[in-house]
């Protein structure tokens, strides 16, 4: 059964960065992408990006181009999400999400969330 | 304001059906299959329907997609008060080449 177990709760300052880890388990970890999504408490759901864990390539919501990286690690099964620049509106619930289907075009496995606070 | 555009709520009495709208654009649900979730509050979303009107396994015949042109439509019947959730439309957008959802919509069962 595919497993995601994401990272800790984290507490930020404005500014600083926060990068939030997905642990992958009980499947080939490079046969489908990887979604990012957020959630600020109590409103929707917002994309962030995808990354193929097999090549690396990415592709960011254009909101956070320029302060989102996705990156991971294969020998761990890891796929990361680092975010700079963090501001009080990026306190969120993060998920991590893998994709499912031929084409990736949805999501049937989420990560339990991890929880980012940014707080002076 | 979010590209596909959802009724915030929707309520129904149990048994009932109800529907909830997904309404967007060529670009997305006029170019690619619909999604829908299922979150239920401090939990992550669960997947509901695929490829517009595929159900993943463990989904009861209840819950039903459809599309028609740029618009989407999630359909459950005998609705239970085990239903009351919010719930997501999604499709990835060509224009912006992002995966795009909707505002949600919260069900609330009378």
């Amino acid at each position: 059964q595919v497993q995601l177990v994401q990272s800790g709760a984290e507490v930020k300052k404005p500014g600083a960065s926060v990068k939030v880890s997905c642990k992958a388990s009980a499947y080939t970890f490079s046969s489908h992408d990887f979604n990012w999504v957020r959630q600020a408490t109590g409103q929707g759901l917002e994309w962030m990006g995808w990354m193929n864990p097999n090549n690396g390539n990415t592709g960011y919501a254009q909101k956070f181009q320029g302060r989102v990286t996705m990156t991971r690690n294969t020998s761990i099964s890891t796929v990361y999400m680092e975010l700079n620049s963090l501001r009080s509106e990026d306190t969120a619930v993060y998920y991590c999400a893998r994709c499912g289907g031929q084409y990736n075009d949805y999501l049937p496995h989420w990560g339990q969330g991890s929880l980012v606070t940014v707080s002076s | 304001q979010s590209v596909l555009t959802q009724p915030p709520s929707v309520s129904a009495a149990p048994g009932q059906k109800v529907t909830i709208s997904c309404s967007g654009g060529r670009s997305n649900i006029g170019n690619d299959y619909v999604t829908w979730y299922q979150q239920f509050p401090g939990t992550a979303p669960k997947l509901l329907i695929y490829d517009n009107s595929e159900r993943p396994s463990g989904i009861p015949d209840r819950f039903s997609g459809s599309k028609s042109g740029t618009a989407a439509t999630l359909g459950i019947t005998g609705v239970q008060t085990g239903d009351e959730a919010d719930y997501y439309c999604s499709a990835w957008d060509s224009s912006l080449s992002a995966r795009v959802f909707g505002g949600g919509t919260k069900l609330t069962v009378l």
